[in-house]
């Protein structure tokens, strides 16, 4: 059982179409972070958030962190392929340590 | 971009034997990590670093070995590959920023398959 669980794992979607992805866990987090990941190379921090009710936008993307501090989630709106990608959501437990979530597959089609 | 480096980029090597990967930075943050990437698993930490010298296991670390005898490099040993550690290895650098909002940055990655 991980930490983080993420929905879906994976999502196949027209160009124009608005999703939601999930990150969902039974512990409270002090943080938490999304990561996007395009096939070859690395992950790059999307955002951190970390107070309760918090709402960051950045351009189509939105995230949210839940009232209780233990979800949050991503929505796009008017997908692109750009938006193509491997989306991690990541949490720091004791001390600098990164725990990541198995991650949503994104893959948006022309 | 942030300077990290991993060499090699890609490597094939047989069970038994053993395989150094480096990771190397031009930023001079002060932890490094080494990750492993499987599908269905995400990233998994296998060991980091927040000083010269100064290691500690994450939380698949055994089979791993790992050494940082300068700021700038901080390299992974499997002393004897096995089959389970085939996988995409990643590191990845942070400057330890406090508050829960330490952002790490990650190199390009190095797929290693062991036959």
């Amino acid at each position: 059982t991980q930490l983080l669980e993420q929905s879906p794992q994976f999502l196949s979607i027209q160009e124009g179409e608005n999703l939601t992805v999930y990150c969902n866990s039974s512990s409270v987090f002090s943080s938490l972070q999304w990561y996007r990941q395009e096939p070859g190379e690395g992950p790059v921090l999307l955002v951190t958030v970390v107070t309760g009710g918090e709402v960051k936008k950045l351009k189509r993307l939105t995230f949210q962190f839940g009232d209780a501090r233990k979800d949050s989630s991503l929505h796009i709106t008017a997908a692109q392929p750009g938006d193509t990608g491997l989306y991690l959501c990541a949490t720091l437990r004791g001390g600098f340590k990164t725990i990541f979530g198995a991650g949503t597959r994104l893959f948006v089609k022309a | 971009d942030a300077g990290i480096t991993q060499s090699p980029r890609h490597k094939v090597t047989e069970t038994g034997t053993p395989v150094t990967l480096r990771c190397h930075q031009t930023e001079n943050h002060r932890y490094m990590y080494w990750y492993r990437q499987d599908p269905g698993h995400g990233l998994r930490l296998i060991h980091y670093s927040y000083g010269v010298k100064d290691t500690d296991k994450g939380e698949v670390s055994d089979g791993y070995s790992v050494s940082r005898s300068k700021t700038e490099d901080f390299l992974l040993t499997l002393e004897s590959a096995t089959s389970s550690q085939t996988s995409v290895y990643f590191c990845a650098i942070s400057f330890g920023t406090s508050g829960n909002t330490d952002t790490q940055y990650f190199g390009p990655g190095t797929r290693l398959t062991v036959l």
